[in-house]
């Protein structure tokens, strides 16, 4: 069975510049989440997505966007780049307990540099 | 939000040695996982323990939800076990995860 995959694993980017980051999680799972982490510190959450449907949206300005496309894969979005957002971006393909909690597994991630 | 601390944030080892990693957590949650981050960045799920005890080789965890705190134990560390630790929690139907800090580990041969 095929874990989370994320493309590129690196980038390079210049301020100003968009960028596409993407997702695909394991199979049977219809629900994707991004966080952020930046050099030194924990994983921030930026988005879920279940069911193509936006659920939850962290504390991120709106140059961050995301979608899910009806296979379950995913895409996030940053546009005019700023050197801040340099940091390796994370999806977590999520199971849902009957619970209610949500247990993560995440991908490789995707480094991006912005200069 | 909640808020999560870990300690300590670095911890040096002797091969062979055992160690506890702490988290505590500000509310109560129904969700609290660790998860081991290699130095290539990748997170990897060690437990999802919102309480109780578990144990998965040399790792075991032990979460006492009453009074919000979990504890990560590390027997007979290996170099292999180097990288940063996470306590990772969420409040009951929270669709995200808090993470705390870390704690860097460090295990010399």
């Amino acid at each position: 069975d095929a874990g989370v995959t994320q493309s590129p694993t690196h980038l390079i980017k210049t301020r100003g510049q968009q960028v596409t980051l993407r997702c695909s999680p394991i199979s049977g799972h219809k629900s994707v989440s991004w966080y952020q982490q930046v050099l030194g510190q924990g994983p921030q959450f930026i988005f879920q997505y279940y069911e193509k449907e936006e659920r939850g949206r962290g504390n991120f300005p709106d140059r961050f966007s995301a979608r899910q496309f009806p296979n379950y894969s995913s895409e996030l979005n940053v546009n005019a780049l700023l050197l801040g957002d340099s940091a390796l971006y994370l999806c977590a393909s999520t199971f849902f307990r009957a619970d209610g909690a949500n247990v993560l597994t995440f991908g490789a991630g995707s480094r991006l540099t912005v200069l | 939000g909640i808020q999560v601390e870990q300690s300590p944030p670095d911890l040096i080892l002797q091969e062979g040695a055992n160690s506890t990693l702490r988290c505590n957590f500000s509310d109560s949650v129904n969700n609290l996982q660790w998860f081991h981050q290699n130095p290539w960045g990748q997170l990897i799920n060690l437990f999802y323990i919102p309480s109780g005890t578990k144990q998965n080789g040399r790792l075991s965890a032990t979460t006492v939800a009453t009074e919000r705190y979990s504890l990560l134990y590390i027997s007979s560390s290996q170099t292999t076990d180097s990288g940063v630790y996470f306590c990772a929690v969420a409040l009951l139907n929270d669709y995200k995860l808090s993470f705390g800090a870390g704690t860097t580990v460090t295990v010399r041969a």
